[in-house]
C-alpha cells in the first residue's frame, strides 16, 4: 500500500527565514510526485509534479526536489503570503489515483 | 487549468438525511475524482468517476453510502446518504489528468456539518 509521510506537521518561520519541508514515500512504481498548496477554506492548488530522482522544479520562492525515497520543498526567504498548508501526493505508475500525505502547516510571521 | 464549481459550498444537515453535492467543470474531462478531507486531516480518495461507467470506490467506501453519478463529461454528483456526525468533512471534487497534462485540479470543496 502506498504511504506518504510529511514532516514537520507544522512550521513557524520568520519572514525571510528559509526552510525545507520533507515528504517521504513508499509506492509500488512512482509515476509522479505532486506538491499542492492549500489555503484555509479552499481546495488544493497545484504547484509541481516531479517524475524522476534528481529532478528539480522552481516557482518563485519555492523549489521542489525528488530522490528515490523522498521529496523536499524548499522555501527561500518566505513572505507572510507563503503561509498555507503544503500537501505532497504520490501517483502510482499503474493509474491516476493520488495518495496524499498529512500536510505541513506553514506560518510565516512578518 | 480547469475551473471547477462545487455546490453547495457548505451545509448543515440533520442526522439520517442525505445531501447531494454537485461538481461542474468548464471543459470536458474524462476523469473525475471525489475526495474527503476530515477536520485537520489530509485528503482521502472516495471514488473515481468516469463518464459512461460505474464509479470505482476505494477501500472503506461503498456505493450505498456514497452514490455517484457521472451523466456527461462536465458534471458529476456525490451523495452522502444516511448521514451521521462522522460524515462531517470537506468533500472535494477533482478533475484530470488530461492527455497533455498529468495534473489534477481541485474544486473549493463542500463543507458539511452533520448534527
Amino acid at each position: 500500500e502506498d504511504q506518504v509521510t510529511q514532516s514537520p506537521e507544522a512550521l513557524r518561520l520568520q519572514e525571510g527565514e528559509s526552510s525545507s519541508l520533507n515528504c517521504s514515500y513508499t509506492v509500488s512504481g512512482l509515476r509522479g510526485l505532486f506538491w499542492y498548496r492549500q489555503d484555509p477554506g479552499k481546495g488544493p492548488e497545484f504547484l509541481f509534479t516531479l517524475y524522476s530522482a534528481g529532478e528539480e522544479k522552481e516557482k518563485e520562492r519555492l523549489k521542489a526536489t525528488l530522490t528515490k525515497k523522498e521529496s523536499f520543498l524548499h522555501i527561500t526567504a518566505p513572505k507572510p503570503e507563503d503561509s498555507a498548508t503544503y500537501l505532497c501526493a504520490v501517483q502510482q505508475s499503474a493509474g491516476n489515483k493520488l495518495t496524499f500525505g498529512g500536510g505541513t502547516r506553514v506560518l510565516v510571521k512578518p | 487549468s480547469a475551473v471547477i464549481s462545487q455546490k453547495p459550498s457548505r451545509d448543515i444537515c440533520q442526522r439520517g438525511t442525505s445531501l447531494t453535492i454537485q461538481c461542474q467543470v468548464d471543459s470536458q474531462v474524462t476523469m473525475m475524482f471525489w475526495y474527503r478531507q476530515q477536520p485537520g486531516q489530509s485528503l482521502t480518495l472516495i471514488a473515481t468517476a468516469n463518464q459512461g461507467s460505474e464509479a470505482t470506490y476505494e477501500s472503506g467506501f461503498v456505493i450505498d453510502k456514497f452514490p455517484i453519478s457521472r451523466p456527461n463529461l462536465t458534471f458529476s454528483t456525490l451523495t452522502v446518504s444516511n448521514m451521521s456526525p462522522e460524515d462531517s468533512s470537506i468533500y472535494l471534487c477533482s478533475v484530470g489528468p488530461s492527455l497533455t497534462k498529468n495534473i489534477q485540479y481541485f474544486g473549493a470543496g463542500t463543507r458539511l456539518s452533520v448534527l
